[in-house]
């Protein structure tokens, strides 16, 4: 059975903190990992991954992929309060996305 | 460019009532999802159409749930009769050629209560 586990599965910090997210999976038909961010609403689109060991970078965040242990982590540097959100692992297979159960990350001032 | 558009966006009903949730994916979208979002859980695949065509309805629960998408454009999801366990949040969402990117762009979801 296809399945995503993310940990930990919540996690509490100060502003200015770095964060590591992790997501290993299992999953038939490997197509791409993405990452989101769910606040209050829909989950928005943070990264696509399909290589192994090339980092994608946004401001502050930043991802990679290791095919071969069959895991993603997700880093958060100098996180803010607006980081607080769940963070959610997705793995494609054949067209459909299974989620990981998500990450809540709370951010204190 | 306008995302995709759900409602209602909440919905309060008692066991056995019938409910309905309207998507409307983001113009020249031809995937359309359907998730169930249980809380402290990630989002489930319900459904997934290609056009108006159901590709992949395997973990619909069938005896109760029907969806469709008559045009190939909005989509209905209905529970009939709704039971106290399928309080959650029903999130619609789309992408272009089958996600062939992978990205699929979600909307704001329905959040269902069920007494």
């Amino acid at each position: 059975e296809d399945k995503v586990v993310q940990s930990p599965l919540s996690l509490v910090v100060h502003e200015g903190d770095t964060v590591t997210l992790n997501c290993s999976y299992e999953v038939t038909n490997f197509r791409s990992l993405l990452w989101y961010k769910q606040e209050k609403k829909a989950p928005t689109f943070l990264f696509m991954l399909t290589s192994s060991g090339i980092e994608k970078k946004s401001g502050r965040l930043s991802s990679i992929l290791d095919k071969k242990e069959l895991f993603s982590i997700l880093n958060i540097t100098a996180t803010q309060t607006g980081d607080s959100a769940v963070y959610l692992c997705a793995v494609v297979n054949t067209g459909k996305l299974i989620f990981g159960q998500g990450t809540t990350l709370q951010v204190k001032p | 460019e306008a995302g995709v558009v759900q409602s209602p966006r909440y919905k309060i009903i008692e066991k056995k009532q019938p409910v309905a949730f309207w998507c409307n994916p983001i113009s020249g979208h031809n995937t359309l999802y359907w998730y169930r979002q249980n809380l402290g859980q990630g989002p489930e695949l319900l459904i997934r159409y290609e056009n108006e065509e159901a590709v992949d309805d395997s973990q619909l629960p069938k005896d109760r749930f029907s969806a469709e998408r008559l045009k190939g454009v909005d989509s209905t999801l209905k529970i009939q009769p709704a039971e106290l366990g399928d309080s959650a949040v029903y999130l619609c969402a789309s992408s272009l050629d089958g996600g062939r990117k992978n990205e699929q762009f979600f909307g704001p979801g329905t959040r269902l209560t069920v007494l």
